[in-house]
C-alpha cells in the first residue's frame, strides 16, 4: 500500500533530550516536507527536500534539523526540544515539487509533548 | 506574506443539508488544493484546481476556483456524517508575481454533521 509512515505516533519527552521522528514513503517521491500544526496557526512548513541531499528551510525551521540521505526517508531531528515545540507534526511527500502541482500525501502525524 | 483565510471557522449542519466552505487569498492562487483531516490524523487529498473558473467534483463534493484565482469554494451536497472533519485549503505561495515551491495552508474549517 502506498503510504507515508511516521513514527512514533505519540511522544512525550523532557526539555533538552534529543529526539528523532522518522518518516518514510514507499512511492518513490522526490519531494518531502515536514509541517507542524498548532491551534489557530494552521499548518506551517518546517523543512522540505526537493530530492536526495537537497533540503531547505520552510517557515519555522528554528530548533529543527533534517536530512535526506535516501529518497524514501526524511527524519526530523530536535537536538534540544523545548516546550514551544509541543505540537502535532506531519510528514508529507509528493511525486515532484509543489510547483508542478503534485499533490502532497500526508502521514498520520506525530503528537509531540515536551515538558 | 500571503495568507489563506477560510470561512467559516466551524460549521454544524444537519444530515442531508448542503454547505459551502470558502478559501480566500490576498494574492493570486497558483494551484489550489483541498484536503480533509479527521481530528488528530493526517490530511487526505480531495481535489486540486489550477485554472480560473475551474470546477471539479468527486462524489458529493464540488470545488471551484473563481475567475480571478483569489477565491475557492468547496460545496458539499446532501451532507452525511462521513463528511465530518476539518477541511483545509492549500495553495502555492506567490512571490514576485509567480508561484513558489512552498505550499501554504488555511487554518481550516471544522465541519460537524448531525444525524
Amino acid at each position: 500500500e502506498a503510504q507515508v509512515t511516521q513514527n512514533p505516533r505519540y511522544l512525550i519527552t523532557v526539555t533538552g533530550k534529543k529526539l528523532t521522528v522518522t518518516c518514510s514513503q514507499n512511492m518513490n517521491h522526490e519531494y518531502m516536507s515536514w509541517y507542524r500544526q498548532d491551534p489557530g496557526l494552521g499548518l506551517r512548513q518546517i523543512y522540505y527536500s526537493m530530492n536526495v541531499e537537497v533540503t531547505d528551510k520552510g517557515d519555522v525551521p528554528e530548533g529543527y534539523k533534517v536530512s535526506r540521505k535516501e529518497k524514501r526517508n526524511f527524519p526530523l531531528i530536535l537536538e534540544s526540544p523545548s516546550p514551544n515545540q509541543t505540537s502535532l507534526y506531519f510528514c508529507a511527500s509528493s511525486l515532484r515539487a509543489a510547483i508542478y502541482n503534485s499533490p502532497l500525501h500526508f502521514g498520520n502525524g506525530t503528537r509531540l509533548t515536551v515538558t | 506574506s500571503q495568507e489563506l483565510e477560510q470561512s467559516p471557522q466551524s460549521l454544524i449542519v444537519q444530515e442531508g443539508k448542503n454547505l459551502t466552505i470558502n478559501c480566500t487569498s490576498s494574492k493570486t492562487l497558483y494551484g489550489l488544493y483541498w484536503y480533509k483531516q479527521k481530528y488528530g490524523e493526517g490530511l487526505i487529498f480531495l481535489m486540486m484546481l489550477q485554472k480560473g473558473g475551474e470546477e471539479k467534483s468527486h462524489e458529493k463534493i464540488t470545488a471551484k476556483l473563481d475567475e480571478k484565482k483569489q477565491q475557492s469554494s468547496l460545496h458539499i451536497t446532501a451532507s452525511q456524517p462521513s463528511h465530518a472533519g476539518i477541511y483545509l485549503c492549500g495553495a502555492l505561495s506567490e512571490i514576485y508575481g509567480g508561484a513558489t515551491n512552498k505550499l501554504i495552508f488555511g487554518t481550516g474549517t471544522l465541519l460537524a454533521v448531525q444525524p
